[in-house]
């Protein structure tokens, strides 16, 4: 059966540290993998977006990387902060229908000061 | 540039009942997208709409429908409301359709007595 999967257990981590978040997935084949921020009654916010012949992307304090052959993505924030603290989803198109995401259920993350 | 707003906010209905649901993209934006998310189920993908066409559905049934307007809002609208359609409705919004980034509305929080 498709599955995509996060760690089920929140997160948490000392402030100044690296948070390492997983994102693993079954019978897919993405094209591409997208990773969001969600805050407690908000919509999601578009973090970044890796593709399937990329292994890795950065943007700022952040990093994803991309192993199709593990069928995994790994979410990095660095010098991490108590405002980093929300649940990241991950999300994936499957081959053929590049608008339909399929997402993850979420981490959620806690940076402590 | 204002963000997608979604109304109403918040929703309480009884089962057999329909609800209509509206988002407002981002000016400019042409693709809306509706998902359902509930804690068990993350976000669920229901339909795409772009330049008034639905471009893409997901697996829900037919009483769940959605329409685009000229100006690029779009409605969403649920009939005979089952209990199991209490859930946090979220529109999306992007510039084209196959434009991967999302941008996410705050969301309308329905709840089914």
């Amino acid at each position: 059966s498709q599955k995509i999967e996060q760690n089920s257990e929140a997160l948490n981590i000392q402030e100044g540290k690296t948070a390492t978040l997983t994102c693993n997935y079954t019978n897919y084949s993405p094209a591409y993998l997208q990773w969001y921020r969600q805050d407690p009654g908000r919509g999601p916010v578009f973090l970044l977006l890796i593709r399937e012949n990329e292994k890795e992307k950065r943007k700022e304090r952040l990093k994803v990387t991309f192993d199709t052959t593990l069928k995994q993505s790994l979410f990095h924030i660095t010098a991490s902060q108590p405002a980093d603290s929300a649940t990241y989803l991950c999300a994936l198109n499957n081959a053929g229908n590049n608008r339909k995401l399929i997402w993850g259920l979420g981490t959620s993350l806690a940076v402590n000061p | 540039k204002a963000g997608v707003t979604q109304t109403p906010r918040y929703l309480i209905k009884t089962r057999g009942q329909q609800v209509t649901l509206s988002c407002s993209p981002i000016s400019g934006h042409r693709s809306v997208s509706w998902y359902q998310q509930t804690p068990g189920q993350g976000l669920q993908f229901l339909f795409e709409y772009f330049s008034e066409t639905q471009r893409n559905k997901g697996n829900f049934p037919g009483r769940f429908s959605g329409r685009q307007f000229s100006n690029s809002r779009s409605e969403m609208n649920v009939s005979t409301l089952e209990l199991g359609d209490s859930a946090l409705y979220l529109c999306a919004s992007s510039l084209n359709s196959g434009t991967y980034e999302q941008y996410f509305g705050p969301g309308t929080r329905l709840t089914v007595t």
